[in-house]
């Protein structure tokens, strides 16, 4: 079975750096195809993807925020962190992280593409 | 960079059927994967692939796709259904989510 849980700060204040941690058992991000992803929604808005991370350490992230973030995984901890920088009270969000596993091609030539498994996200309030 | 259009809401009478779009010009390489949010709960998937569906989701809920538009469609619409509904798929950044959709279920 698949869990995923985020962990981190509630409250950061304005300029700081966030850093949250998603921390998941039943599977390994060293398998071959798999990822972890994070994803944020604002109160009342719309879900955002911010970055992901690979088994093989490759690592994508959002254009809009790319200068802001880092992913890293530590895979004996089964635990993925990402830092945002200079937070500022837009970014004050719901943060998931979530299980992608791996992509996989039809006859079709068309690729799945999805998160199978959510943790149950982290608020965290930005102010001073 | 990529986006996936929907519409901001839907509407279905109790037990008729809905369909949900996602507009975008990476659907024409990926499937779109469809997550149902319910208030103050995390997304969950409802269909994946071609029109695939997670266990424990119900079949009056069904995915298809054509061109750029990948459609979900809800046979039956119960009040339990009532919920946003997100698309999700992947474009040449990494990774991109709809607007969502607020179904309302009359």
């Amino acid at each position: 079975q698949i869990t995923l849980k985020e962990s981190g700060p509630t409250l950061v204040k304005p300029t700081q750096t966030l850093t949250l941690t998603c921390t998941f058992s039943g599977f390994s991000l060293s398998t071959s195809g798999v990822g972890v992803g994070w994803i944020r929604q604002p109160p009342g808005k719309a879900l955002e993807w911010l970055a992901l991370i690979y088994w093989d350490d490759d690592k994508r992230y959002s254009p809009s925020l790319k200068s802001r973030l880092t992913i890293t995984k530590d895979t004996s901890k089964n635990q993925v962190v990402l830092t945002m920088t200079n937070m500022d009270p837009v970014d004050t969000a719901t943060y998931y992280c979530a299980h992608r596993p791996v992509m996989s091609r039809d006859s079709s030539g068309y690729y799945s593409y999805y998160f199978d498994y959510w943790g149950q996200g982290t608020l965290v309030t930005v102010s001073s | 960079s990529s986006e996936l259009t929907q519409d901001p809401a839907v509407s279905v009478a109790l037990g008729q059927t809905v369909r949900i779009t996602c507009q975008g010009d990476s659907l024409r390489s990926y499937y779109a994967s469809w997550y149902q949010q319910k208030p103050g709960q995390a997304p969950v998937l409802v269909i994946y692939g071609k029109n695939n569906r997670p266990s424990g989701i119900p079949d009056r809920f069904s995915g298809s796709s054509s061109g750029n538009t990948a459609s979900l469609t809800i046979t039956g619409a119960q009040a339990e259904d009532e919920a946003d509904y997100y698309c999700n798929s992947r474009d040449s950044s990494g990774v991109v989510f709809g607007g969502g959709t607020k179904l309302t279920v009359l």
